[in-house]
């Protein structure tokens, strides 16, 4: 059981929107940075978004994170077939002081 | 380029230990924290361990306190966990991570932990 709550999946047509949500509490998200992060098949995970909202150098403005509470939400826009993959959340636990993990949303382009 | 190439995993009976390193290129590694995240087989991701950039501040998860010890050589550019009384349920691919905010992984060792 994860501390972060994530969809298991979630699924979109090429050129659509999808949102993906994770949930936590004042020990997590509430009171720390968040960061997004995709794992493709059979390869390392790679940092989306940042800080609840930036973006590395070199990720495309489709990716987009934003932070309400204790709740994040990664938005993907402008789907394509390349953006199948897994999709974690993760911060830091104050409480646990321990980086927690979401349990990941596996995302499907139709 | 940043580079983390992780090395060391293997197949260990349970009970044994292993000794996983992680060889940093492309930054000052002596100025960035580090973590260990592992990913079991069909699983998500798990943090495992963090050491801040001198090596004073250390967080395990609880599942390997204990058991598992973080470290850093700065002078060798290189990261390390000592995994010592394994068991079946740390198999797993461990990955080195930099910073809190994770923005660059290895691509991952294989640990198999059977009898």
């Amino acid at each position: 059981q994860s501390v972060l709550t994530q969809p298991p999946s979630v699924s979109a047509a090429p050129g659509q929107r999808v949102t993906i949500s994770c949930s936590g509490s004042s020990s997590n998200i509430g009171n720390n940075f968040v960061s997004w992060y995709q794992q493709l098949p059979g390869t390392a995970p790679k940092l989306l978004v940042y800080h609840n909202n930036q973006r590395p150098s070199g990720i495309p403005d489709r990716f987009s994170g934003s932070r309400s509470g204790t709740s994040a939400t990664l938005g993907i826009t402008g789907l394509q077939t390349g953006d199948e993959a897994d999709y974690y959340c993760g911060t830091w636990d104050s409480s646990l002081s321990e980086v927690v993990f979401g349990g990941g949303t596996k995302l499907t382009v139709l | 380029e940043v580079q983390l190439v992780e090395s060391g995993g293997g197949f260990v009976q349970p009970g044994g230990s292993l000794r996983l390193s992680c060889a940093a290129s492309g930054f000052t590694f002596s100025g960035y924290e580090m973590n260990w995240v592992r990913q079991a087989p069909g699983k998500g991701l798990e943090w495992v361990s963090y050491i801040s950039i001198s090596g004073s501040t250390i967080y395990y998860t609880d599942s390997v306190k204990g058991r598992f010890t973080i470290s850093r050589d700065n002078a060798k550019n290189s990261l390390y966990l000592q995994m010592n009384s394994l068991r079946a349920e740390d198999t797993a691919i461990y990955y080195c991570a930099r910073e809190l905010r994770m923005n660059y992984w290895g691509q991952g060792t294989l640990v198999t932990v059977s009898s």
